[in-house]
């Protein structure tokens, strides 16, 4: 199994910061990386998929980037609707892992 | 647009069982392989089971193997998921999602739907 560690589990920022999350896997992933967006009391939402690549309607201050076993996820200006907890998930492998998520919070 | 309802979840007691159903809609449902993804209260995302488009190919978590069954019905557009033998580590909210297959993400998510496993 591929296990993904997510750092850091927090991350507390300002409105207009610049976030960077990390992913890393145990093993290569190629670019089979995907990063999700969830709010409280709602669904996960798809960000970015093929490491880089933003999904429909996602805003371009949301990217990703990376290959193999490290991959980053960056949001080059916060908004506050932003603040919200990021999981990255691999499909390169059967079983489909996700890590364990981070939190980005208001500071 | 997409559209994936969950239902069918609720209070069970331990051993307990359940049928889950996700209906789709806004796309062609027989093309696309389908995705069950639980999360439990206040955890993370975990992969429960994977179908394919054409109910061939089945794919399960260790945690759930040969306790939850999923299927589809193409006709009504349509995903289940048989939920057996129930623990109270089963407790989450199930959702389903799209997935186009190896490589691809889970594209549409369905807003959950809570199974309790609670005596």
């Amino acid at each position: 199994e591929i296990v993904l560690a997510q750092s850091p589990a927090t991350l507390s920022l300002s409105p207009g910061e610049r976030a960077t999350l990390s992913c890393r896997a145990s093993q290569s992933v190629s670019s089979y990386l995907a990063w999700y967006q969830q709010k409280p009391g709602q669904a996960p939402r798809l960000l970015i998929y093929g490491a880089s690549n933003r999904a429909t309607g996602i805003p371009a201050r949301f990217s990703g980037s990376g290959s193999g076993t490290d991959f980053t996820l960056t949001i080059s200006s916060l908004e506050p609707e932003d603040f919200a907890v990021y999981y990255c998930q691999q499909s390169s492998n059967w079983p489909l892992t996700f890590g364990g998520g981070t939190e980005v919070e208001i500071k | 647009e997409v559209q994936l309802l969950e239902s069918g979840g609720g209070l069970v007691q331990p051993g307990g069982s359940l049928r889950l159903s996700c209906a789709a809609s806004g796309f062609t449902f027989s093309n696309d392989a389908m995705t069950w993804v639980r999360q439990a209260p206040g955890k993370g995302l975990e992969w429960v089971s994977t179908i394919s488009s054409g109910g061939g190919n089945t794919y399960y978590a260790d945690s759930v193997k040969g306790r939850f069954t999923i299927s589809r019905d193409n006709s009504k557009n349509t995903l289940y998921l048989e939920v057996n033998s129930l623990r109270a580590e089963d407790t989450a909210v199930y959702y389903c999602a799209t997935y186009r297959g190896s490589g691809r993400p889970l594209e549409y998510w369905g807003q959950g739907t809570l199974v309790t496993v609670s005596s």
